[in-house]
């Protein structure tokens, strides 16, 4: 089946830190989705990208969809302790399957 | 509104019980979804219904049952389940199928 490489797996910043994390494929896919889970919650949704080379903006969030489709990465910008939690990258090809990356896991230390 | 519902928060069952998880969505979604999400692992998907008939099934064992009563409601009937089904079930909602899913916060549930 396809398959999301996510890294890193996980990482520890300070407070104020920007993070960078990033999601690849050897497939391409038409969409890439950034999703952030905290522990015992369901997944929500951060940003949706449809188009390759699109840059989006959410806040302190920005995502870029990969020019070739096969990857995509997001940067938070000054963290906070609230960003704690797991990053999953998720990818759609018309519908034949909807597949989550490994996930990178986030700690931020005050 | 962008919220997806899911009762029970947590069920406890033992291998020879009989319960549901149920799902409910309001937002005129036409796709919803069942995944399986085990700790420390990504969300796997289980099924997808299109429209209130069941689109994919993603090799899951019958005594996982889903049903799609209308298109606001989802139901995953579940009967003599095994301790290795113990992990965290969680729905989705999309506008159509494919399309960008919102989830519910999940069942956690554990079969003794």
């Amino acid at each position: 089946g396809q398959q999301l490489n996510q890294s890193p797996q996980s990482m520890f910043i300070q407070e104020g830190e920007d993070v960078s994390m990033n999601c690849t494929s050897s497939s391409i896919f038409n969409t890439w989705l950034w999703y952030k889970q905290d522990p015992g919650e369901g997944p929500v949704l951060l940003i949706a990208l449809y188009k390759a080379g699109e840059l989006t903006s959410n806040g302190r969030l920005t995502a870029q969809f990969g020019i070739t489709r096969k990857d995509s990465f997001l940067n938070i910008s000054a963290s906070i302790p609230s960003d704690v939690g797991i990053y999953f990258c998720a990818v759609d090809n018309y519908g034949q399957n909807f597949v989550f990356g490994p996930g990178t896991r986030l700690s931020v230390l005050p | 509104d962008t919220e997806v519902t899911q009762t029970p928060k947590h069920l406890v069952m033992g291998m020879t019980n009989k319960k549901s998880l149920k799902c409910e969505q309001h937002m005129g979604h036409r796709a919803m979804y069942w995944y399986k999400q085990k700790a420390k692992k990504p969300p796997e998907l289980m099924f997808v219904y299109s429209y209130e008939k069941l689109s994919i099934n993603e090799s899951v064992p019958s005594r996982f049952s889903p049903e799609c009563p209308n298109s606001s409601l989802l139901n995953l009937h579940l009967h003599a389940l095994q301790p290795e089904d113990s992990a965290l079930y969680l729905c989705a909602s999309s506008q159509a199928a494919p399309d960008t899913q919102y989830f519910g916060p999940g069942t956690r549930l554990t079969v003794l």
